[in-house]
């Protein structure tokens, strides 16, 4: 089953407005990551924020982390037509197994 | 370093043939991660190994699926014989067990198996 739930399925915008996407997930975790996945290719880590962490920034990169809601904001700003791709959050409970959402599909239109 | 590296990048077979996915993972790295992605089921672990040594197959299949780890530097993932359900996307992923740095896999690029 999987642990990390994306909302929305799919999010369409224009070059430079920003994207947000969220994550829910249900048990404890140590950590929580965001993953990049172009179309064709393999995943690319983005950010991993730990679970004492409320917010992290990585360039055009915005990650939030609730425990108490058990949920995750990916904001990617000043979007790009290379920002369009498939997002995941993954979830790290024990060390080894991550477990991955089912994805928001980003396409950002010039 | 190159990466991980997955061979082939694309395979057609025949239902009821044999099929082996290899992966090279990066140099170092103590766990190497095989994973199915569909459209239906999205991003499914299938087994994980540390330090060669298999940690968790429950995700994998059925007993025609079969993974190995012979030396640091190379992993296998064998379905045997194939069927068409099988057509996915197979990655395979590594990743270094240091403290405070996480479970951040990198991953390849993926095999690409359609089975007719």
């Amino acid at each position: 089953s999987q642990q990390g739930e994306e909302d929305p399925q799919a999010l369409s915008i224009q070059e430079g407005e920003n994207a947000t996407m969220n994550c829910s997930y249900k048990t404890s975790i140590n950590n929580l990551q965001w993953y990049r996945q172009n179309s064709g290719r393999g995943l690319v880590h983005l950010i991993l924020i730990r679970s004492n962490e409320r917010e992290k920034h990585s360039g055009r990169l915005r990650v939030t982390l609730d425990t108490s809601k058990k949920s995750s904001s990916l904001l990617i700003t000043a979007s790009r037509a290379a920002d369009t791709a498939s997002y995941f959050c993954a979830t790290d409970s024990s060390w080894g197994k991550l477990q991955f959402g089912a994805g928001t599909q980003v396409v950002v239109t010039p | 370093d190159a990466g991980v590296i997955q061979s082939p990048r694309h395979e057609v077979t025949e239902m009821g043939q044999e099929v082996t996915l290899r992966c090279k993972p990066i140099s170092g790295h103590d766990y190497l991660f095989w994973y199915r992605q569909t459209m239906m089921r999205g991003l499914e672990l299938l087994i994980y190994f540390n330090n060669n040594v298999p940690i968790d197959d429950s995700g994998m299949p059925e007993d025609r699926f079969s993974a190995k780890m012979p030396n640091a530097s190379f992993s296998t993932l064998k379905i045997q014989p194939s069927e068409p359900r099988d057509s996915a996307v197979y990655f395979c992923a590594s990743s270094l067990s240091r403290e405070g740095l996480g479970n951040i896999q990198y991953f390849g690029a993926g095999t690409r198996l359609s089975v007719l």
